[in-house]
């Protein structure tokens, strides 16, 4: 069975440094990878995803991750937090073909100190 | 474009009460998922819709909770009757076809507080 791990379930940073969360997974086969961000009251949005193809994978609002086969870990990165990032994150693993099924993570809420 | 519609957002009963959550999905999508957000922990798919046939039903407390979605549009979630534990947001999401590549699409929720 598929499981994610986010590590940490606060993280605190201050304005324009960087941004790191972290997810780590486990799976019997290497799987399809998302991160979404849920703001308050809202729904959630994707931020990117890895599939197949070049690892390291660029999503909106300027956040990036990278797919590392060997530790087992997509973490996602930001070079400059902004105050409009407070949110909270979630990792997710899907099995590579058929019908997509999410497995979320339990989430890290990220708060921007000014 | 339209994104997923969800009502109502808030919803209060007591428990042993029946309520019914609704959900739009955006127009054109072939696949919708319920899930439960329960505070402090990600969402928990409960059901996935491939049009109007279940793909995916196995978290699914059948005893309780029951989902349609007739003619493969809008969808209705069912909690009858409700348990202390059901209090959780219900998040609502669609995607175009549901293969693993997809991006689903979430609507906003419903938060269901059972006193």
């Amino acid at each position: 069975a598929q499981s994610v791990t986010q590590l940490g379930s606060h993280v605190s940073v201050s304005e324009g440094a960087l941004v790191l969360l972290r997810c780590n997974y486990s799976s019997s086969v290497p799987p399809y990878l998302f991160w979404y961000v849920q703001y308050p009251n809202q729904g959630l949005q994707l931020l990117l995803k890895y599939t197949t193809g070049a690892t390291l994978v660029k999503g909106i609002n300027g956040f990036e991750a990278e797919f590392k086969k060997s530790e087992t870990s997509f973490h996602l990165t930001k070079p400059s937090a902004h105050m409009s990032d407070a949110a909270e994150y979630f990792c997710a693993v899907s099995d590579p073909g058929g019908a997509q099924k999410l497995v979320f993570g339990q989430g890290t809420r990220l708060t921007i100190n000014p | 474009e339209a994104g997923v519609a969800q009502s109502p957002r808030y919803k209060i009963i007591e428990k042993r009460q029946s309520v019914a959550f609704w959900c739009n999905p955006i127009s054109g999508h072939a696949t919708l998922y319920w899930y439960q957000q329960i505070l402090g922990q990600g969402p928990k798919l409960l059901i996935q819709f491939q049009n109007n046939g279940v793909v995916d039903d196995s978290q699914l407390p059948k005893d309780r909770f029951s989902a349609e979605r007739l003619k493969g549009v809008d969808s209705t979630l069912k909690i009858q009757p409700a348990k202390l534990e059901d209090s959780a947001v219900y998040l609502c999401a669609s995607s175009r076809v549901g293969q693993s590549t997809d991006t689903q699409y979430f609507g906003p929720g419903t938060r269901l507080t059972v006193l």
